[in-house]
């Protein structure tokens, strides 16, 4: 099976704009999580989604907005950009216990 | 707030050498824990994971060991490797019902070096 991808891989905003970054789960899997990696404060979890349904949630402002489609795959999107979000966002598939993470996509935020 | 935390930031020895890498959490409600393995540029990689009704697992060259009383967990890798190298991750699983709800929560990570 492929595994879980995840688009673009490398992405440059500017402060203000908005992202949405792309996520394809492992097949079968239904249950999808976002992730953000940052130095200093490491992965934290963003929100999880299942059949459509957002059902974990992480503690992010309202600017970090996530859905999910009837074919399992996943978009997370962020608004209003600050410096800050500047981050590896990593997303997540499962099918029962083991969580399969993507390659990630890098966000910079000028 | 509830916790999962790594003793050590750095790690290096001798490739051969077996490898410890520890982990403290603080929710003892938690039930499920993962150790990932994360190498430079790539996502997390799974490498073993344990139950809290289970005080020891064992893999491929890797054993997890679960202390509830303590609430210490811990990865042994047996003849570490170079191509070891790299940040392991505990996590602890805190999603509303377990099992595939999942929320992780992550340790800060330990930077693994093996040196040949």
């Amino acid at each position: 099976k492929a595994g879980v991808t995840q688009t673009p891989r490398y992405l440059i905003k500017t402060r203000g704009q908005q992202v949405t970054l792309s996520c394809s789960p492992i097949s079968g899997h239904r249950s999808v999580s976002w992730y953000q990696q940052t130095p200093g404060q490491g992965l934290q979890f963003l929100f999880e989604y299942f059949s459509e349904t957002q059902r974990n949630k992480g503690n992010f402002p309202g600017r970090f907005s996530g859905r999910q489609f009837s074919n399992s795959r996943s978009e997370m999107n962020v608004s209003t950009l600050e410096l800050g979000d500047s981050a590896l966002y990593l997303c997540a598939s499962s099918q029962a216990d083991t969580q399969y993470f993507g390659p990630g996509t890098r966000l910079t935020v000028l | 707030g509830e916790s999962v935390g790594l003793h050590l930031p750095t790690l290096s020895v001798q490739e051969g050498d077996n490898s410890i890498i520890n982990c403290a959490y603080s929710n003892s409600a938690s039930d499920y824990f993962i150790w990932y393995k994360q190498e430079s540029g790539k996502g997390p990689q799974f490498i073993i994971d344990i139950r809290s009704n289970m005080d020891k697992r064992q893999g491929q060259r890797v054993t997890v060991l679960l202390n509830k009383t303590v609430k210490h967990l811990s990865l042994q890798i047996a003849a570490t490797q170079p191509g070891d190298s790299a940040v392991y991750f505990c996590a602890e699983n805190g999603g509303v019902g377990g099992g595939s709800n999942y929320k992780l929560t992550f340790g800060k990570g330990t930077l693994l070096t093996v040196n040949p």
